[in-house]
This record gives structure tokens, sequence and C-alpha cells, in this order.
């Protein structure tokens, strides 16, 4: 499915930078979200949109930003990366209907 | 509140038993459901929804609203099963909520 990806797939910061993660789909799909994966928790909703320049937090917004300035773009912005934010993080994007969501292959970030 | 849950973490069958993971979920409209598989090392596909009542990989999801649950079977599990599967309910506005998941190992 190479209508969504992620960039970089594989990232090592420290704590305390600022760290973004790409995501682009060329679908059009109207939705976008990022998740967060860990053992024991499954996927959890860190931001979602519903369009270009609407956005809303989901579970665990916490020291996440996001953006979406265009359809095709969600950027996920750590501003100060903790060690607790160490996880592999996945984007997805849905149109309207009961099609479910389509997930990118995911970034697996880790916070030394 | 909504909640999916799957009480199995790890499943583990030999090839060619049958299969069922478990998925409950608490929702006070009507739930739309789905199943998410992911293989090693790659990203989550939509396995099934409850709403085409399609059977993908040989795999079926039957909603049950009496018992609220929505698990996920197949007669005769194969190697090329194992994987983590995920339940997931639909909350609005296109958002997911997700189950912890099962990993299911399938023995030869």
């Amino acid at each position: 499915d190479a209508g969504i990806t992620q960039s970089p797939r594989y990232k090592i910061t420290e704590t305390g930078r600022q760290v973004t993660l790409m995501c682009h789909q060329t679908w059009s799909h109207s939705y976008m979200f990022w998740y967060r994966q860990d053992l024991g928790h499954g996927l959890r909703l860190i931001y979602y949109s519903a369009a270009a320049d609407i956005t809303d937090k989901g579970e665990v917004p916490d020291g996440y930003v996001v953006s979406r300035s265009k359809t095709e773009n969600f950027p996920l912005t750590l501003e100060s990366a903790t060690r607790s934010q160490t996880s592999v993080y996945f984007c997805a994007s849905s149109d309207t209907g009961t099609r479910g969501q389509f997930f990118g292959p995911g970034t697996r970030l880790t916070v030394l | 509140a909504q909640r999916v849950t799957q009480p199995e973490k790890l499943l583990s069958v030999f090839k060619g038993a049958p299969v069922e993971l478990k998925c409950n979920y608490s929702y006070s409209g009507s739930p739309e459901l789905f199943w998410y598989v992911q293989y090693s090392r790659q990203r989550l596909q939509l396995l099934l929804r409850h709403i085409s009542r399609e059977s993908i990989k040989g795999f079926t999801a039957d909603l049950n609203k009496g018992e609220t649950s929505f698990h996920l079977k197949k007669p005769f599990a194969q190697e090329e099963d194992s994987a983590m599967y995920y339940c997931a309910l639909s909350q609005g506005a296109q958002k997911l909520v997700f189950g912890q998941g099962t990993r299911l190992t399938i023995n030869p």
C-alpha cells in the first residue's frame, strides 16, 4: 500500500530534542490519525484530523503537536522528547464511510 | 465509555486446529467493528469489517449484540496465520478504539 508512507522509518534521539515524524497519503482521504503502539497497550490514538486545518486530541496527546496544512500531510512533532515516548508510531488515513483505516508502515522511535 | 477487550494476550494452536480470537466491546449505540492483522514487522492491515459479512483468508467474525462480542474464527489454522490481531470499534468521526491485541502463534 504505497498510498500512505511514513518517514523516517527508524529514529534515535536524545531526551529534550524536538523530533518530527512525517506522514503522507496519496488517496486524498479526509481523515488522518496518529497512533502509538506499546506492549500491553495496543494502539492508542494520539491526535486525529478530519480535514486540512482541523485537528483534535486523542487518548494520549500530551507532549505531541500536530498540524495539517495540506490534506495529504499530517506531521507529528514531539516538542521535547522523553524516554516514555519511545514507541512505534503509526499514521493512518480513512475516507468517509465504513471501510476502516489504512495504516502506514510505522516509525520506530527510540529516545535515549 | 467505549471499550474493546481482547482477553487473551497470547494464543497458541496447532496447524489444522480451529482458531477463535475473542473480542468483547462496550458501546451504547450501533457498533461498527473491525479486525486488523499485523504480520511480523509489517503494517496493520484491515482483515474484516462486520458490516460486509465477508470471509478473508478463511477468517469470519460474527457480531453478537446480545453478548457484545465480535469473535474472529477460522476452522483450520495455517502457519501463515501467525500474527498480531487487533479488534477495533468505530467511535464516530472515523476514529477507532483498539483492543490490546492477541498474538496468535500457529505451531507446526
